[in-house]
């Protein structure tokens, strides 16, 4: 079984310029998380899916940031205009119903 | 706000030795527990969860709740140099509400 794909690994950028993100979850796992983390923190929840619908984007920054799981498989994350204190790596999970969490490889944002 | 609290560490142990991890959580709504193993570099991984008080035992692993005292722990038996990582505990209310994570535990072995 394929496991989450993220895409790109790493990003890096000059200040104002927009990001995107990519994740394919796991197939079969119907919620989908965007988690932040940065470095020595634990993973902080930007965004979760049930299906297509968002269900808790309460952390999410509306005003830079967005996010998409169209047709309820993938997902883009979007940051427009990125700032220094986006700098981080980027983290999409999947899950089935259970609670169980499994990780993409990351994606690592620097912006200059 | 739920918190998920864990020494930073690093917690350095001899290799063969045992290794104990402490979470604690202040949601006393919380039924789901987690352990994640994170490399450097890496993304997390699970190692456990456990949802019951008492302890859950997967190899070298054992994993411990006591929901009265809002507190879990990680015992790692014979601790190897591979080990090495930072271990972090993740906190849920139920099912697929999303997990709150600590900081995380940097754990050295040392051989």
């Amino acid at each position: 079984e394929a496991g989450v794909v993220q895409s790109p690994r790493y990003k890096i950028i000059e200040k104002k310029q927009p990001v995107a993100f990519w994740c394919n979850p796991i197939s079969g796992h119907n919620t989908l998380y965007w988690y932040l983390q940065n470095l020595g923190q634990g993973p902080e929840l930007l965004i979760r899916y049930e299906n297509e619908e968002a269900v808790d984007d309460s952390q999410l920054p509306k005003d830079r940031f967005s996010a998409e799981r169209l047709k309820g498989v993938d997902s883009t994350l979007k940051i427009q205009p990125a700032e220094l204190g986006d700098s981080a790596v980027y983290l999409c999970a999947s899950s089935r119903n259970t609670g169980e969490l499994f990780f993409g490889e990351g994606s690592r944002l620097t912006v200059l | 706000q739920k918190e998920v609290e864990q020494n930073s560490g690093p917690l350095s142990v001899p290799e063969g030795a045992i290794a104990s991890l402490n979470c604690t959580y202040s949601d006393r709504g919380s039924q789901s527990f987690f352990w994640y193993r994170q490399y450097s570099g890496k993304s997390p991984e699970l190692i456990m969860f456990i949802y019951s008080n008492g302890d859950k035992e997967d190899g070298r692993f054992t994993a411990q709740l006591n929901k009265a005292s809002q507190y879990v722990s990680l015992l790692i038996r014979d601790s190897q140099p591979s080990d090495s990582a930072t271990y972090l505990c993740a906190v849920g209310i139920s099912g697929n509400t999303p997990l709150v994570f600590g900081k995380g535990t940097r754990l050295s072995v040392i051989a």
